[in-house]
C-alpha cells in the first residue's frame, strides 16, 4: 500500500532511445510533480500538474513530456535520451498545494 | 522567484551530540517550509513542515525546526543524534498562494555525518 510508487526503480539505456517512467499515487491527491536530482544531489522541479493545469519549469527541454492518463498517474516520457539526462527522477503528489509526498525515485543511466 | 540556501554542505558530529542544520530562504511572498531527509539510495521522507501557527515545529525522529520570519530562516535541530541519523537533509519552500503550481524549491542539501 505504498503511497507514491514509481516504476522502474532502475533504468539503463542507450543515447537516442525513448523511455518512460511511471508514477502512481493512492493518496487521492489533486496535484502531481516530477523532480530531477543530479549527481551532486541537487533537486530541481520539472513539472507540476493537476487536472486543470500543467506548469513546466522553463529550463526543462521539450524532449521531456508528462502524460497523465488519470488523476492518480503522472508518467514521464523522455525522447532522444542524452548523457546529461542521467539522474534520479522523483515523482511526488500533494493535496491543495501543501505537503508533497515523494516516491522512491527512478535511477536513470544513459550510456 | 524563491531561493533556499543551506549554509553547510556537510556537518560532522559525534553520536549523542546536538546538531543544527541551517536553512535560509528568499521569497517575495509568504511560503510554506519543509525539511526532508534522504537516506542513502532512497527517496525523500518528510521530517517536518511549517504551514502556519506555532513557529516551533516538531517532526519525526526527535527533530524540530523554528521558523523565524524576520531572519527568513528555518533551522533544523536535534538535541542528541544517533548513527542512524546519517543522511542528506534538504530544506524546501513553496509558495502559499498556489503560484507556480506550488512547486518546491530546494536547498542544496546538508550531509549529516554522525560518528561513533
Amino acid at each position: 500500500d505504498t503511497a507514491v510508487s514509481q516504476t522502474p526503480k532502475y533504468l539503463v539505456t542507450q543515447m537516442g532511445n525513448d523511455k518512460s517512467i511511471k508514477c502512481e499515487q493512492n493518496l487521492g491527491h489533486d496535484t502531481m510533480y516530477w523532480y530531477k536530482q543530479d549527481s551532486k544531489k541537487f533537486l530541481k522541479i520539472m513539472f507540476s500538474y493537476n487536472n486543470k493545469e500543467l506548469i513546466i519549469n522553463e529550463t526543462v527541454p521539450n524532449r521531456f513530456s508528462p502524460k497523465s492518463p488519470d488523476k492518480a498517474h503522472l508518467n514521464l516520457h523522455i525522447n532522444s535520451l542524452e548523457l546529461g539526462d542521467s539522474a534520479v527522477y522523483f515523482c511526488a503528489s500533494s493535496q491543495a498545494g501543501k505537503t508533497q509526498y515523494f516516491g522512491p525515485g527512478t535511477r536513470l543511466l544513459v550510456l | 522567484a524563491q531561493s533556499v540556501t543551506q549554509l553547510d554542505s556537510q556537518v560532522p558530529v559525534f553520536e549523542e551530540a546536538p546538531v543544527e542544520l541551517r536553512c535560509n530562504y528568499s521569497s517575495s511572498v509568504s511560503v510554506y517550509l519543509f525539511w526532508y531527509v534522504q537516506y542513502p539510495n532512497q527517496g525523500l521522507q518528510l521530517l517536518l513542515k511549517y504551514l502556519s501557527g506555532s513557529t516551533l515545529v516538531k517532526g519525526i525522529n526527535g527533530f524540530e525546526a523554528e521558523f523565524n520570519k524576520s531572519q527568513t530562516s528555518f533551522h533544523l535541530r536535534k538535541p542528541s543524534v544517533h548513527i542512524s541519523d546519517t543522511a542528506e537533509y534538504f530544506c524546501a519552500v513553496s509558495d502559499q498562494y498556489n503560484n507556480a503550481g506550488n512547486m518546491l524549491t530546494f536547498g542544496g542539501g546538508t550531509r549529516l555525518m554522525v560518528k561513533p
